[in-house]
């Protein structure tokens, strides 16, 4: 079944000590993004990748980097991550931008001690 | 920004019952588009309503929408324990006209 994975499903990480979470897609979708979901709260979308085109949304924290090395494979970065930056991340594909329907992996839960 | 709000932000009925959720907006839209999530999952979309229709049916869920009041509501009939989850919706607020979700309706379905 065509489907978006993440990996790992939980992530320990220290205070200030890098992590990378990890994304693939065997939709051939377009479009990939990441959001950060904290407990009880809506998805907040950090950024998306239009094919290469990185989109940052204007809120999104310096500390939070992505890469796209291919259509299938998506990666988020937290350079120093800090006790806030404890949450759900979700990574999401859709076939082109804008409103269009989006296909989710089951998220990788960040905690920083 | 916050484009879709939802109401109410839990419901807890008995199985068998039905479950309506409520999701207001406040810009214009091409589309409404809810999503199921359960614990510790990822979101699963349901369902999306063009800003031309006005009513969709798929199984149990029946989505209407009503532009003039911009809000839009999923029913959800004859509920089951395994429809135990958080509901949200979502419309085209962001930028590129992204998807902006709303703070979810959290519903429980008691057996």
């Amino acid at each position: 079944d065509a489907m978006v994975i993440q990996n790992p499903r939980y992530q320990v990480t220290q205070f200030g000590k890098p992590v990378t979470l990890s994304c693939s897609q065997t939709l051939n979708h377009n479009v990939m993004y990441w959001y950060q979901q904290k407990s009880s709260q809506a998805p907040k979308l950090l950024f998306h990748y239009y094919d290469k085109d990185f989109n940052n949304e204007a809120d999104t924290p310096d500390n939070f980097q992505s890469r796209r090395p291919n259509t299938s494979f998506c990666f988020l970065d937290i350079r120093s991550p800090g006790l806030g930056d404890a949450a759900m991340y979700l990574c999401a594909t859709s076939s082109n931008v804008g409103n269009q329907p989006q296909h989710f992996g089951d998220g990788t839960r960040l905690s920083i001690l | 920004s916050q484009q879709g709000e939802e109401d109410p932000q839990a419901l807890s009925i008995q199985e068998g019952e039905n479950a309506t959720m409520n999701c207001s907006y406040k810009t214009s839209i091409n589309n409404l588009q809810w999503y199921r999530q359960n614990s510790g999952r990822g979101l699963v979309h349901l369902i999306l309503i063009r800003s031309n229709e006005r009513e969709k049916h798929s199984g149990r869920l029946r989505v209407t929408l009503d532009t003039s009041k911009k809000s839009s509501s999923l029913l959800i009939t004859a509920s089951r324990a395994a429809d135990t989850a958080s509901y949200f919706c979502a419309t085209g607020g962001g930028s590129q006209g992204n998807l902006i979700f709303g703070k979810g309706t959290k519903l429980s379905v008691k057996p």
